[in-house]
């Protein structure tokens, strides 16, 4: 157990459904991530979040809408999904403190199908 | 554009042997290095980071850092078969970003 707590674990879905995948970090961090992690790629980071504002967005497609209320929760909504957007996606968290070493910690993923 | 470059395997070795994992990075900005470990539909999980050209050792594990040659490597001793996994290599870009490797498969057979 990380303290990094995603829901679903799983998700199957349709390309017209509208859904959210759900991420809860109990460490006291301060930034949080989504990452993408397909077959035989490496992991894609799709956006960031540092004290509750986004600071990162790498040209990630709109049907992928972040969303981060406070420093502990993070939301991903999907819309209108392509079957090439099936993968797991990782949150992570940590504490960004200056040049302090930024160690992440993932949580365990939601697998998502998109059918 | 920043990458970290990792040879994707898989890397076989007997149990009781020595592991070596290598990575490569391109940003010479980059100044810490982390290496996870991923079990197959599991997490990535933490085992070391380094920072300091040379050597970082924690119990079975070695990190080792060549900041002018870029690359970082690990080395796992005495190889259990409960190390294989994924092992992926990161490295931090500005804004405490980190850009992953795509991972290397380690398999230690018994």
């Amino acid at each position: 157990e990380t303290g990094v707590t995603q829901t679903p674990r799983h998700l199957v879905m349709g390309m017209t459904n509208k859904k959210s995948l759900k991420c809860e970090q109990h460490l006291g961090h301060n930034a949080m991530y989504w990452y993408k992690q397909s077959a035989k790629k490496p992991l894609e980071l799709m956006f960031v979040y540092s004290l509750e504002e986004r600071v990162e967005n790498n040209s990630v497609p709109s049907r992928f809408s972040p969303e981060c209320p406070n420093s502990s929760h993070l939301f991903l909504h999907l819309h209108t999904l392509q079957p090439e957007d099936s993968a797991l996606y990782l949150c992570a968290s940590s504490q960004v403190r200056g040049t302090a070493i930024n160690i992440q910690y993932f949580g365990a993923g939601t697998r998502l199908s998109v059918l | 554009q920043k990458e970290v470059e990792q040879n994707s395997g898989p890397l076989s070795v007997p149990e009781g042997a020595i592991a070596s994992l290598n990575c490569t990075y391109s940003d010479r900005g980059s100044q810490s290095f982390f290496w996870y470990r991923q079990y197959s539909g599991k997490s990535p999980e933490l085992i070391m980071f380094i920072y300091s050209n040379g050597d970082k050792e924690d119990g079975r594990f070695t990190a080792q850092l060549n900041k002018a040659s870029q690359y970082v490597s690990l080395l796992i001793r005495d190889s259990q078969p409960s190390d294989s996994a994924t092992y992926l290599c990161a490295a931090d870009n500005a804004g405490n970003m980190l850009t992953f490797g795509g991972g290397t498969r380690l398999m230690v057979k018994p």
